[in-house]
């Protein structure tokens, strides 16, 4: 059974700080890999999407890798701002199951 | 383009009452799902229809919820009777359907049972 674990589940740091964000999955045989957004009483905001084959994608500050084999994922986000403040959540697709969510990081970014 | 839209947008209601989410997908995605989010936690899939069939609703709780795609578009989620363990934030999404697609969800609805 698929299992995703996200470190820090918290993270205070001042503006300006560039940030990494770290996702472990169990299971390698992966089809790709979602970093989700989600802000206090929203929905989810899709950020990046990697696939299996991908190492790494990249949209404006963001840029997430993945290493398939050793299961980790990292969200680097440079240069924080206070409006990234939010919760974010790495998920897990490995073909004909749901995906895999871990609990978050919950980040806050002190101007 | 609209995103996966969810109504409504909160709900309070008395245990063992009934209560209805409906969710409308962007339009073209045949792939829909329903996940619960529990407070701290990540969302966790409750059915997936691809079109109007149910194709994975192993986590449907079959005795009090239940769900429906007709027409293969928009889906409605029903809770009866309600529990106190059923509060949380119920969000809907949708997708093209095969691998790699992306997964874009709605604002969801957030459940408190009194």
């Amino acid at each position: 059974k698929q299992e995703v674990t996200q470190i820090p589940a918290a993270l205070s740091v001042p503006e300006g700080e560039n940030l990494v964000l770290n996702c472990s999955f169990t299971d390698s045989a992966i089809y790709n890999l979602q970093w989700f957004r989600q802000d206090p009483g929203k929905g989810l905001t899709s950020l990046l999407l990697i696939q299996s084959s991908q190492r790494e994608q990249t949209s404006g500050r963001l840029n997430a890798s993945l290493d398939k084999s050793s299961g980790r994922s990292t969200l680097y986000i440079a240069a924080s701002q206070p409006g990234d403040s939010a919760t974010y959540l790495c998920a897990v697709d490995s073909g004909n199951t749901p995906l895999v969510f871990g609990k978050g990081t919950r980040l806050s970014v002190i101007a | 383009e609209a995103g996966v839209v969810q109504s409504p947008r909160y709900k309070i209601i008395e245990k063992k009452q009934p209560v209805a989410f409906w969710c409308n997908p962007i339009s073209g995605h045949n792939t829909l799902y329903w996940y619960r989010q529990n407070l701290g936690q990540g969302p966790e899939l409750l059915i997936r229809y691809e079109n109007e069939e149910a194709v994975d609703d192993s986590q449907l709780p079959k005795d009090r919820f239940s769900a429906e795609r007709l027409k293969g578009v928009d889906s409605t989620l029903k809770i009866q009777p309600a529990e106190l363990g059923d509060s949380a934030v119920y969000l809907c999404a949708s997708s093209y359907t095969g691998v790699n697609t992306e997964a874009f969800f709605g604002q969801g609805t957030r459940l408190t049972v009194v």
